[in-house]
């Protein structure tokens, strides 16, 4: 899988969007960008994943650059309960049937202020 | 859907005892699963793949005399921690692969394993 670079840390008022970068310049054609958030002391959650099209469902949006070489997840409006850190991880879709691992990053810790 | 359930979340044990850690699919059946490790303020690394049936395959450096895996249903994996040492305290997580969804993974809640 791809190698992804993300900022340490963010911070975000609550209320406002938060957008976290994620560099992926050495992306496959076959590759997506999957995003998971993990609260502290918790499992890592799913969040989102793209191929090329911009994606939104009820908990993000994702904008992947027309080179896909990087991407933003974008949380609209930021709550407190948004504190965690979030994986951008580049794989290759059904890679899970074959039993592919995933492995992850450093990712970014946002902070979310009241 | 695709619900890993992880148990014990939080568990503390004397040096030199066992533990062990269960994760079980709750609506599917997980041919894979893989188990985590993560140390504070640190990302998680994969200790070791498991599949259903046969040997766990671990990752370099993880002793796996230490840390046994038991994939022996395609609903439950164990991770045994053998002759804990206060080093092995750790938030250990599970994980297993989803085939056909879009979430492609789903993860446990996790273990707090404290040795005193």
């Amino acid at each position: 899988d791809a190698k992804t670079t993300q900022p340490p840390s963010m911070d975000c008022a609550e209320g406002r969007a938060a957008n976290l970068p994620c560099n992926h310049s050495t992306i496959s054609g076959n590759e997506y960008v999957y995003w998971y958030r993990q609260i502290h002391s918790q499992g890592p959650q799913y969040i989102i994943h793209g191929l090329k099209n911009n994606e939104t469902n009820e908990m993000a949006s994702l904008i992947i650059t027309e080179d896909r070489k990087s991407s933003t997840l974008i949380l609209p409006h930021a709550t407190l309960r948004d504190t965690a850190v979030y994986y951008c991880i580049v794989r290759v879709v059904g890679a899970e049937t074959s039993g592919s691992r995933l492995t992850f990053g450093e990712g970014t810790q946002l902070t979310v202020n009241p | 859907g695709a619900v890993v359930s992880q148990h014990p979340s939080r568990v503390i044990c004397k040096s030199g005892t066992s533990v062990k850690i269960e994760c079980r699919s709750l609506d599917f059946q997980a041919t894979t699963m893989f188990w985590y490790r993560q140390f504070p303020k640190q990302s998680l690394m994969l200790m070791a793949t498991s599949n259903e049936g046969s040997k766990a395959t671990y990752e370099q450096g993880v002793e796996k005399d230490k840390f046994l895996i038991n994939h022996a249903s395609l609903t439950l994996s164990t991770l045994t921690v053998t002759s804990a040492h206060p080093e092995d305290s750790s938030f250990y997580i599970c994980s297993a692969s989803i085939p056909l969804s879009r979430y492609g993974y789903t993860f446990g809640s996790g273990t707090r394993l404290t040795v005193v």
